[in-house]
């Protein structure tokens, strides 16, 4: 089974609107860390923002916030007010055994979704 | 503070041939792995380091060789190159217990 879904391979959003990009987990673990990156046309791999499965909040970072739903196992990115920067390809990723310095240390990623923005 | 550099950013190979892609960090992560990126797959890890003499295998470590000798540096060994190791390559660095990786800005391979 994926440890991790994304189920969006390709979204266009209108500027200034806001847009939730999907990413669905699957782990026995009961401590984990979810992350977002963001990898523009240009190449390089840019991290978003993190998630703790024990974070009793939703972690957010400017116009970044993380619906985590932890029953649900999903871990959904939301971008406030798109931009056409934001256009890219977003993954989600796993890392596993979180708060432990012998955890697992694979990340473990989505195929990706890749947002265009449109002006 | 340059973060992750890797050096080359192109590379062509012929089938058969070996090289190193280089890899070094200057914030002090005692974590650092390599990823290797083709197209709808993500990124998948071929061996990673948790500090210097230690280093171990991830998902897709076959034909790629580490090591490790100082905190700063990881270079990738490709022994015998093949066309199924052409791909983009990336190197991270990182901190436990959270474990954000920092990329560097990649390799392209191309192996023919």
């Amino acid at each position: 089974a994926q440890k991790i879904t994304q189920t969006q391979p390709g979204m266009f959003v209108q500027e200034k609107e806001a847009v939730t990009l999907d990413c669905t987990y699957d782990t026995s673990d009961q401590s984990y860390g979810l992350f977002w990156y963001k990898q523009p046309s240009s190449g390089e791999m840019i991290f978003l923002i993190y998630q703790g499965s024990y974070d009793e909040q939703n972690a957010t970072e400017g116009r970044y916030s993380l619906n985590f739903q932890k029953a649900r196992k999903s871990a959904n990115l939301v971008i406030s007010a798109s931009q056409l920067g934001d256009s890219a390809m977003y993954f989600c990723a796993m890392r596993e055994g979180v708060g432990s310095n012998f955890g697992n240390e694979k990340l473990t990623f989505g195929t990706g979704t890749r947002l265009t923005i449109i002006p | 503070n340059a973060g992750v550099t890797q050096t080359p950013k192109f590379q062509v190979l012929k089938t058969g041939q070996s090289m190193t892609l280089q890899c070094a960090q200057d914030m002090n992560h005692e974590y650092m792995s390599w990823y290797r990126q083709d197209p709808g797959m993500g990124l998948r890890l071929i061996h990673y380091s948790v500090g210097a003499g230690i280093t171990d295998q991830g998902e897709v470590p076959n034909g790629y060789n580490v090591s490790r000798s100082t905190t700063e540096d990881f270079p990738l060994r490709l022994l015998s190159a093949a066309p199924s190791q052409t791909s983009v390559y990336f190197c991270a660095s990182f901190r436990v217990p959270r474990g954000e990786q920092y990329f560097g800005p990649g390799t392209r391979l191309t192996v023919t």
